[in-house]
């Protein structure tokens, strides 16, 4: 599977604090994913990405932000952190498999707004 | 976009078979199913992947009816270790939607 990496693994910030969370892959994936759990909660899709230069909206992108530096690097910003963005934060690539629905998952940021 | 219903939790012992069912009533014709599973702090972890009728890995079987409006998950024989939340997720056009998830808890 992709090697997926995610720093930090856990935040503390401050309420109006900008914070950028950071993901990296080292197999040479086009696609990257950010997502976002909150407790008894499923993923909900924050952004993608299909290359460097395709970025889309997923499903609640307001309040967030994400840059794709290159190929393997694609980071999720929160310009002035919420305390309700306090959540689990997750980066996916496409699994070996190569097809979109099946993603290999990092390790997960975990993030508290104070 | 087809949205995912599946059970809240569910509980079961080792050694029993435990099936999950997913219910996605509008999902597109070009959709595949696809099932996750999650241990807590953990991403989750690819299981298995169908379009119809039934597929078997070495982990699980996924059973889709004809109309595809649900699917079910079968874990044959669980252990404590397989106590995890299980999706169900389907994909519309390529925006993955996850449903709650179940949360399976396997006593001994």
């Amino acid at each position: 599977d992709a090697d997926v990496t995610q720093t930090p693994r856990n935040r503390i910030t401050k309420t109006g604090k900008r914070i950028m969370l950071e993901c990296s892959q080292t197999k040479g994936h086009d696609r990257m994913y950010w997502y976002r759990q909150d407790p008894g909660l499923g993923l909900r899709l924050i952004y993608y990405s299909f290359d460097v230069k395709d970025i889309n909206k997923g499903e609640i992108s307001d309040g967030y932000s994400v840059s794709r530096q290159a190929q393997a690097k694609f980071s999720l910003s929160l310009e002035s952190a919420i305390p309700n963005q306090t959540a689990l934060y997750f980066c996916a690539t496409p699994s070996e498999r190569g097809d979109q629905e099946t993603q290999y998952f990092g390790p997960g940021t975990r993030l508290l707004v104070l | 976009l087809a949205k995912t219903t599946q059970p809240i939790s569910m509980d079961s012992y080792e050694g029993q078979e435990v099936n999950i069912t997913c219910s996605h009533n509008n999902i597109a014709t070009n959709d595949y199913i696809t099932w996750y599973q999650q241990f807590p702090s953990q991403g989750p972890r690819f299981i298995i992947q169908g379009y119809k009728t039934k597929v078997t890995n070495e982990v699980a079987s996924l059973f889709i009816p004809a109309d595809r409006k649900s699917s079910t998950l079968s874990l044959p024989r669980v252990s404590l270790s397989d106590t995890a939340v299980y999706y169900c997720l389907v994909a519309p056009l390529g925006k993955l939607i996850f449903g709650q998830g179940t949360e399976l808890s396997v006593k001994p």
